[in-house]
């Protein structure tokens, strides 16, 4: 299976902490994309990362792309308690679907 | 900001009988997609629709599921004879090209009795 699996597989930190979650692959990827979901709703989209890219910013998210070790971290920075959702990482490794990892689940205490 | 859109947002539905999900894909995309969260577990890869023709298929996606884009704004998924197994969140997806961002709808809440 080429899914992303996610670690850890549940976080709990405190308002204003930074989270970090990673995601590791198996086989070569054109792409990298997370997703967030709040419970119960749809899939936001959140940064694309491609195979020939390192690292890149949105906003507080930060994600790394090592492709040699075929892992992915995502990191929040400064989290708020909107933050509180589950994270997917989803690797495309060709051009018609993604496959997703079981995700992590953040908690932001306030 | 343009947005996938999925209609009903909770459908329930007798085992045996058809369901029709409705999407309508952000208006420049050309790729569609199909794909099923069962709860509490990973989201599923169901189907890719381009150019009016399937690109992929899961092995899920079986003689029971069916795709069309009836028209230029909508992209709809059939079951024909709904399981118990078949309840699940089915979410649309869009992307302008392949290798692209996926934009996923809010999803339709299937539960089949």
């Amino acid at each position: 299976s080429q899914q992303g699996e996610e670690d850890p597989q549940a976080l709990s930190i405190q308002e204003g902490e930074n989270a970090t979650m990673n995601c590791s692959y198996k086989t070569s990827i054109n792409n990298l994309q997370w997703y967030r979901q709040n419970s119960g709703r749809g899939l936001v989209h959140l940064i694309l990362i491609r195979s020939n890219e390192r690292e890149k910013h949105s906003g507080r998210l930060r994600v790394t792309l090592d492709t040699s070790k075929k892992s992915s971290s995502l990191l929040i920075t400064a989290s708020r308690a909107a933050d509180t959702a589950s994270y997917f990482c989803a690797t495309d490794w060709n051009d018609y679907k993604l496959s997703f990892g079981a995700g992590t689940t953040v908690t932001v205490r306030a | 900001e343009p947005e996938v859109t999925q209609t009903p947002s909770h459908q329930v539905t007798q085992m045996g009988q058809e369901v029709i999900l409705r999407c309508v894909p952000i208006s420049n995309h050309l790729y569609f997609y199909w794909y099923r969260q069962i709860l509490g577990q990973k989201v599923e890869f169901l189907v890719s629709f381009y150019n009016n023709e399937i690109s992929e298929k899961s092995e899920i996606f079986d003689d029971q599921f069916s795709v069309e884009r009836p028209d230029g704004s909508n992209f709809t998924l059939k079951i024909r004879s709904t399981k118990l197994e078949d309840s699940a969140m089915y979410f649309c997806a869009s992307s302008r090209q392949g290798r692209n961002e996926q934009f996923f709808g809010p999803g339709t809440r299937l539960t089949v009795l």
